[in-house]
C-alpha cells in the first residue's frame, strides 16, 4: 500500500542549527516525491519536488530508494522557517493521486 | 495570474444537510483536485478532475462527489451530512492531468453540528 510517515509531529530547532525533517514512504514502484509547506496564514506550496534536484531556500531533499526515505534539510535554520511541513508521494502516472504524510511542524527557537 | 480561490471560506451545517463547495482554478489549469484536511487524518486527497472528467478517487464514501465544469471550476458535494465531516476542504489546480506542480486554494472551513 502506499503510505507516507512522517514520523515527528513538532520538531523544535534553534535558529542557526541544521535542520532535519524525517519522511518515509512506502511503495511498489517508483514514486515521485515532493515537499509541501505551509507558513502561518498562507496557503499550502510546493517547496520542493525530488526530479528537480534543486535547493528552495536553502532546504534539499536526497530520495533514497534503499532506505526508502526523503529527508528534507537545510544546514542553519532561520526564524521564517517556521511552518508545517508535508512530505508527498504520487506514482509516475498521470493516473496517481498524490498521498500526503501527516505533516510535521517545525519550530525555530530563537 | 489570480490563485485558486474557493468559495465559501467558511460554512457551518447541521447534521443530515447537504453542502456544496466551489473551486475556480487558475486561469489556464484544467485538472482540479480536492482534499479533505484535519488534524487527525491530515490531508487526504478526495478526487481529480480533468476536462470535466473524475480521473482519479480517493477512500472517501459515496456520499462525497464532485464535478467539473468547462470551464474548468469544480464544485464538491457532500450529503447527509455527519459531525465528521468537519474539517478544511482544500482544492488544487494544475496546468495538466498528471502535472504535480499543484496550486492550492485558501480552503473551506466546514463545520458540521
Amino acid at each position: 500500500a502506499q503510505r507516507v510517515t512522517q514520523p515527528e509531529k513538532l520538531l523544535s530547532v534553534f535558529k542557526g542549527a541544521p535542520v532535519e525533517l524525517k519522511c518515509n514512504y512506502s511503495y511498489s514502484g517508483s514514486p515521485e516525491l515532493f515537499w509541501y509547506v505551509q507558513y502561518s496564514r498562507q496557503r499550502l506550496q510546493l517547496l520542493l519536488r525530488h526530479i528537480s534536484r534543486e535547493s528552495i531556500k536553502g532546504f534539499t531533499a536526497d530520495l533514497n530508494k534503499g532506505e526508502t526515505s526523503f529527508h528534507l534539510k537545510k544546514p542553519f535554520a532561520q526564524e521564517e522557517d517556521s511552518a508545517m511541513y508535508y512530505c508527498a508521494l504520487s506514482g509516475r502516472g498521470g493516473d496517481d493521486k498524490i498521498i500526503f504524510g501527516k505533516g510535521t511542524r517545525l519550530h525555530i527557537l530563537p | 495570474k489570480a490563485g485558486v480561490t474557493q468559495t465559501p471560506r467558511y460554512l457551518i451545517k447541521t447534521r443530515g444537510q447537504q453542502v456544496t463547495l466551489s473551486c475556480s482554478p487558475i486561469s489556464g489549469h484544467r485538472s482540479v483536485s480536492w482534499y479533505q484536511q484535519t488534524p487527525g487524518q491530515g490531508l487526504q486527497f478526495l478526487f481529480e478532475y480533468f476536462s470535466e472528467t473524475q480521473r482519479n478517487k480517493g477512500n472517501f464514501p459515496g456520499r462525497f462527489s464532485g464535478r467539473q465544469f468547462s470551464n474548468s471550476r469544480s464544485e464538491m458535494n457532500v450529503s447527509t451530512l455527519e459531525l465528521g465531516d468537519s474539517a478544511l476542504y482544500l482544492c488544487a489546480s494544475s496546468h495538466d492531468r498528471g502535472e504535480r506542480k499543484q496550486y492550492f486554494g485558501p480552503g473551506t472551513r466546514l463545520t458540521v453540528t
